[in-house]
């Protein structure tokens, strides 16, 4: 199986701010991950779709880059509503397909 | 717009059988454009995709769960299911039922949720 990285597990920030989330991956996937966000008591939402294609209704804040094993998503301006559980998911393997264990933003 | 529901109940007792079901408005499980999947979240293990079925009745599952999943489609009530046997307390996590676009598995839309309590 391959195995997802996240780091860090826990970021503080404030809002106007600019931040990173890593998602490393245990072997190549090319560009197969996505990256959703997730706040408490909802589904996971899918912000990213292979590795920096914006979902559509999306704000431009979020973007996406990488190839490979090492994949980044940043927020370029933190807006209140951005304050949630940020995940990593690849999409190179079937079966299983694994997520990331995760990364909570929270309001300095 | 696609909406996706879960229901079933809250509550299975040990060694006995977790059945979901997922239904689907705003489009249809007979499209040969997506797949249907199960996804839980546990505090202990986070996101576990639990597998997928296509308009077909082709289905993959993870391995891990494999022995124990059955996914079934039912196009006629817009609907898939889910039954997970033998369960366990660590069966407990909220169960999600999602659509994936296929070729590189992405979750576009998420049912909201429904909590699966593993207790006697």
């Amino acid at each position: 199986d391959i195995q997802m990285t996240q780091s860090p597990s826990s970021l503080s920030a404030s809002v106007g701010a600019r931040v990173s989330i890593t998602c490393r991956a245990s072997q190549s996937i090319s560009t197969y991950l996505n990256w959703y966000q997730q706040k408490p008591g909802k589904a996971p939402k899918l912000l990213i779709y292979a590795a920096s294609s914006l979902q559509s209704g999306v704000p431009s804040r979020f973007s996406g880059s990488g190839s490979g094993t090492d994949f980044t998503l940043t927020i370029s301006s933190l807006q209140p509503e951005d304050f949630a559980t940020y995940y990593c998911q690849e999409s190179h393997s079937t079966p299983p397909i694994t997520f990331g264990h995760g990364t909570r933003l929270e309001i300095k | 717009q696609v909406q996706l529901q879960e229901s079933g109940p809250g509550l299975v007792k040990p060694s006995e059988t977790l059945s979901l079901t997922c239904t689907v408005s705003g489009d249809s499980v007979s499209s040969d454009s997506y797949y249907w999947s199960w996804i839980r979240q546990s505090p202990g293990k986070g996101l576990e995709w639990i597998g997928y079925i296509y308009y077909s009745g082709s289905t993959n599952y993870n391995p891990s769960l494999k022995s124990r999943v059955t996914i079934s489609v039912d196009t006629s009530k817009n609907q898939f299911s889910l039954k997970l046997s033998s369960v366990t307390a660590a069966d407990t996590a909220v169960y999600y039922c999602a659509r994936d676009r296929g070729a590189a598995t992405t979750f576009d839309y998420w049912g909201q949720g429904t909590l699966v309590t593993v207790s006697s």
